[in-house]
């Protein structure tokens, strides 16, 4: 069946622009995350969905970044003003439910680089 | 919080031949889940294997093998017979069970090359 899928695959922008991230998670799967990958780093966690809401928050590193989730599948990751140090790949990710003996199924990515 | 670490930047391997990757985590939960991930240069993340902080025997997936030692907080990976696709980044995580956000934790990773 189909995998996550994410778009753009890359993502050039000018410092001080907003950028929207899409994630198509697996049909089905009720929990979506998004992390961040700085180059030659692992994964930062950001944010957490359950269905449509997102209990935790905290993940997120400043208050340019928020995401949504509408009708308990696809998930924007929406950064305003982006800076220099915003430059990553985004990762998306989906499982079944987020209980731990779940893995999670990552897409291929969103990278974003701010000029 | 709970804590992963990668000690090994890089490692390298001789093909056919098996290798341990490191993996040392540390948490105040009873009950979590242990995983690997592959990353290859394309930059998809590919699950390899789990491990349940109860489970009493030690997972394996074909030629993955998770050495799991509770009491030392180990969560090594073994690969047997390494193939040169095996080439890529190895990240171990770990996913408690405290917290509303269920999300995993990552180590630093480590880059295997596997040589001809």
């Amino acid at each position: 069946g189909a995998g996550v899928s994410q778009s753009p695959s890359n993502k050039v922008t000018e410092k001080g622009k907003d950028v929207e991230l899409r994630c198509d998670p697996i049909s089905g799967h009720t929990a979506l995350y998004w992390y961040r990958q700085s180059l030659g780093q692992g994964l930062e966690f950001l944010i957490y969905f359950q269905g449509n809401s997102a209990p935790d928050k905290s993940g997120l590193p400043s208050d340019r970044f928020s995401a949504e989730r509408t009708g308990g599948s696809v998930s924007t990751l929406t950064i305003q003003r982006t800076q220099q140090e915003d430059s990553a790949v985004y990762l998306c990710a989906s499982s079944l439910a987020p209980l731990d003996s779940y893995e999670q199924y990552f897409g291929p990515g969103t990278r974003l680089t701010v000029t | 919080a709970q804590k992963i670490t990668q000690t090994q930047p890089g490692m390298f391997v001789q093909e056919k031949e098996a290798v341990t990757l490191d993996c040392t985590y540390d948490t105040s939960d009873q009950s979590y889940g242990l995983f690997w991930y592959k990353q290859p240069s394309s930059g998809e993340m590919i699950f390899l294997i789990y491990q349940g902080s109860y489970d009493e025997q030690n997972a394996t997936e074909g030629r993955y093998s998770l050495n799991f030692q509770k009491a030392r907080k180990s969560a090594n990976l073994v690969i047997s017979a390494s193939q040169l696709g095996d080439s890529a980044m190895y990240f171990c995580a770990m996913r408690g069970t405290s917290g509303s956000a269920r999300q995993l934790t990552f180590g630093s990773g480590t880059q295997l090359t596997v040589l001809p």
